[in-house]
């Protein structure tokens, strides 16, 4: 079967850093996204990483290792306004994503 | 971005009713996705389409059945509405240039 785990809750201040981590189980992998949701809002795209390594997008970058099915969401100068779920989920055949069950940040001033 | 309509945004149904969600998308993307979403388990695919009358089952697909008749629209129905499938409701789509799903605003749907 397929699985993702990430933690369910993360707390960080304003200006930190924090990074959540993703492992999974899968077959016929392509590859790792990450997605934000606002409570109430719909999710929106962060990032895609098929091959291994760093990519980054201005604050949030994103990393994967495919040897160990591992991957991780990096946040920079955490804003109050990131506060939200981040989902990592994990992408096969026709497009389908298999999605973790979210992280839950909370960003404290 | 591509732009996504659901409709309606919010429902009040009795159970054993039919209920009919429907999607709407404006950037001619051929692969779109219908997922709930509740406490405790994230997103899960319900059905997907990868073209006009395409479509196939996702990993919670029972009482629910899909229908895409025309490229923009991709429509959900719960034959007799249960109140297990009270949920969130998002339909999605595959920007390919950006390997991204783009979501829709999706419905909230309450069975009583």
């Amino acid at each position: 079967g397929q699985s993702l785990e990430q933690p369910s809750e993360v707390t960080a201040v304003e200006g930190a850093i924090v990074q959540i981590n993703c492992t999974y189980q899968t077959s016929g992998f392509y590859g790792l996204s990450w997605y934000q949701q606002h409570d109430g809002g719909a999710p929106t795209f962060l990032s895609y990483n098929a091959l291994d390594g760093l990519e980054e997008t201005g604050r949030f970058s994103s990393f994967l290792s495919r040897s160990d099915s591992y991957g991780y969401l990096l946040l920079q100068e955490l804003q109050m306004k990131d506060s939200a779920s981040y989902f990592c989920a994990v992408g096969g055949a026709t497009n389908k994503l298999i999605f973790g069950t979210g992280t839950l940040l909370a960003v404290q001033p | 971005d591509a732009g996504i309509t659901q409709s309606p945004r919010h429902k009040v149904t009795e159970t054993g009713t039919p209920v009919t969600l429907r999607c709407h998308q404006t950037e001619n993307h051929r692969y779109m996705y219908w997922y709930r979403q509740d406490p405790g388990h994230g997103l899960r695919l319900i059905h997907y389409s990868y073209g006009v009358k395409d479509t196939d089952k996702g990993e919670v697909s029972d009482g629910y059945s899909v229908s895409r008749s025309k490229t923009e629209d991709f429509l959900l129905t719960l034959e007799s509405a249960t109140s297990s499938q009270t949920s969130v409701y998002f339909c999605a789509t595959w920007v390919e240039q950006n390997n991204e799903q783009f979501f829709g605003p999706g419905t909230r749907l309450t069975v009583l």
